[in-house]
């Protein structure tokens, strides 16, 4: 079963535009990690954060987190047609060993 | 440094019959995890192997198996494959704790 939920769940914009999708989880974490997945190919690894960690950036990629509302965001800016594709967000939980709980993903589709 | 490499990357198998996928991890790797995503129910955690051993499980039935190799190299069985097993099998290699690598799946269809 999924950890939690991504919103929304479909999101259609235009080039240039700027992208946010939320994801809410249910445990407490030692990190949350986003991933981009292309046309049912493997996952990409986006940006990590961590539980002591507030907010990262990696290039036209800002990643918010707030453990107290057991949520974060991803904001791709300035978004491209090649960012067309699903998003994940995934959890680490403190006693888990290297197993990720997945939310449901966010199908960001570009248009030029 | 090479990525995460699964082979292979589609199959068609029948009912009932077993199926053997691998996964070669990001050198220096020593966790293994592997995945099955499915359009109804999503990524889901199968499990993960660290240095040889399964450190975590998830709630799959027993048909579902794997092991790892001294060198990390992973891979997973599943036996008496039914037609609710067609997925995207997905594995991943890490550093325990950090982000996690996947290769670019498998592909089984089960007819």
């Amino acid at each position: 079963s999924q950890q939690g939920e991504e919103d929304p769940q479909a999101l259609s914009i235009q080039e240039g535009e700027n992208a946010t999708m939320n994801c809410s989880y249910k445990t407490s974490i030692n990190n949350l990690q986003w991933y981009r997945q292309n046309s049912g190919r493997g996952l990409v690894h986006l940006i990590l954060i961590r539980s002591n960690e507030r907010e990262k950036h990696s290039g036209r990629l800002r990643v918010t987190l707030d453990t107290s509302k057991k949520s974060s965001s991803l904001l791709i800016t300035a978004s491209r047609a090649a960012d067309t594709a699903s998003y994940f967000c995934a959890t680490l939980q403190e006693t888990s060993g290297s197993r990720l709980t997945f939310g449901e993903g966010t199908q960001l589709t570009v248009n030029p | 440094k090479a990525g995460v490499t699964q082979t292979p990357r589609y199959l068609i198998k029948t009912r009932g019959q077993q199926v053997t996928l691998s996964c070669s991890p990001i050198s220096g790797h020593r966790s293994v995890s592997w995945y099955q995503q499915t359009p109804g129910q999503g990524l889901q955690f199968l499990f993960e192997y660290f240095s040889e051993t399964q450190r975590n499980k998830g709630n799959f039935p027993g048909r579902f198996s794997g092991r790892q190799f001294s060198n990390s190299r992973s891979e997973m069985n599943v036996s008496t494959l039914e037609l609710g097993d067609s997925a995207l099998y997905l594995c991943a290699s890490s550093w325990t704790g950090s982000a996690q690598y996947f290769g670019p799946g498998t592909r089984l269809t089960v007819t």
